[in-house]
This record gives C-alpha cells, structure tokens and sequence, in this order.
C-alpha cells in the first residue's frame, strides 16, 4: 500500500518566480493537507482540501493557492516567490470521519528560494 | 484555541536509558494529540495518538504516553533509547474544527552510545 508521494524531492527557484508542487494522497484517503516547515521550526498548516474544494486556510497570503483533483491528488501553486517561502513543504493525507482524522505526511519538498 | 508547549527543545541521553520528552497542552475542550517523530531530511512519522479512550498511549517502535488531565500533559517515554530514535519529536494537539494540526516547536532528542 503506497503511502503518501510528493514531487519534486527538491525545487530551487528564484525570486519572483512561481512554483507547483505536487501530492498523491495514501490510498483510500480523500483529504489533503499543505504545511510549511520552515528551518528549525514546526510545520505550520497552509490549507486543506476536500471535495475539490479549499475547505480552511491557516495565516498565509493568496499568493499560496491549490487545488485538488477528482483522484484526490493535490498540487500547492506559490507565486511571486520570495526568499522567506524557502522551506519543506509537507503534504498530509487523511480520511474524514468527522471525528479525529489522522493524518499521514509525505517525504516532503524542499523549496530553496534564491 | 488549541496549544501545546513542548518544554525542551534538546534532550540527550545515553543509549539504553530511559527518554522522556515533556509537552503540556492548553485546549478549551477535550483534546486530541499526537506525537510525530521526524528523522533528518524525512518527512513525519505518527508515533501514537490520544483520542479519550484509554489515558495511556501505546505507539511503535517502544514510545508511550499518557494523557493527565490534572497537569494538562501529554509527556513522551521510551524505557531504554535506541541509537535510531534520535530525530525531532513534535507533539501535536487537533485543531477541532478547523481540522489542522497545531504543531509544538519539537524537541531534538540525540542518543548517545
């Protein structure tokens, strides 16, 4: 049973620039979750998909957006990069129950900002 | 709103001994928590949860907690360290209704042989 997949491992990027990182739920699960994982820190939650839709947003600008698929696949778009978005970005799937989804994380991207 | 505080950003302890890592949680109902375990360049882990049901926590790899209402703690233990359980440890409360995570700041266990 595959886990949770995410592309690329590793992104570099110039400022001003836009990237999209992608996200393959683990099997049977229809949530996805976006975190930040800035260096030294804990993750700290972007959006969360369901149903195609964006269904919360933690304190980040609308230059972070997404969108997930019918498959359940999810991709996080960042435009006009600047050096501060440099971070892993963590991609969490889940099933929801309507109680405690438990969420299950991926490798990770590493988006160097330069 | 949800919180937790884990209490120590490093903990070292020598291989076989026993590992203890604090966090103290804040929450205005009864919580959810997790602890997480990420090992370098990786992503995270699920050690174990707490959901209400039994106060004790049984996870993988020897890792338990127990949930005290009393002290509002969610404290981590291993009763003899491994050389591989040294990464960062997160724990984490449930965001309710928002359904997000609320990620401590960690703690960097290192083992010592």
């Amino acid at each position: 049973d595959a886990g949770v997949t995410q592309s690329p491992t590793h992104l570099i990027k110039t400022r001003g620039q836009q990237v999209t990182l992608r996200c393959s739920p683990k099997s049977g699960h229809d949530t996805v979750s976006w975190y930040q994982q800035a260096l030294g820190q804990g993750p700290q939650f972007i959006f969360q998909y369901y149903e195609e839709e964006e269904r919360q947003r933690g304190n980040f600008p609308d230059r972070f957006s997404g969108h997930q698929f019918p498959n359940y696949s999810s991709e996080l778009n960042v435009n006009a990069l600047l050096l501060g978005d440099s971070a892993l970005y963590l991609c969490a799937s889940s099933l929801r129950t309507g109680w405690t989804d438990t969420q299950y994380f991926g490798p990770g991207t590493r988006l160097t900002v330069l | 709103a949800q919180s937790v505080t884990q209490l120590d950003s490093h903990v070292s302890v020598s291989e076989g001994t026993p590992v203890l890592l604090r966090c103290n949680y804040s929450s205005s109902y009864s919580p959810s928590l997790f602890w997480y375990v990420q090992h370098p360049n990786k992503g995270l882990q699920l050690l174990l949860k707490y959901t209400s049901a039994a106060t004790l926590v049984k996870g993988i790899n020897g890792f338990e907690a127990e949930f005290k209402k009393s002290e509002t703690s969610f404290h981590l233990t291993k009763p003899s360290a491994h050389m591989s359980d040294a990464a960062e440890y997160f724990c984490v409360v449930y965001g309710g209704a928002t359904n997000k995570l609320i990620f401590g700041t960690g703690t960097l266990l290192a083992v010592q042989p």
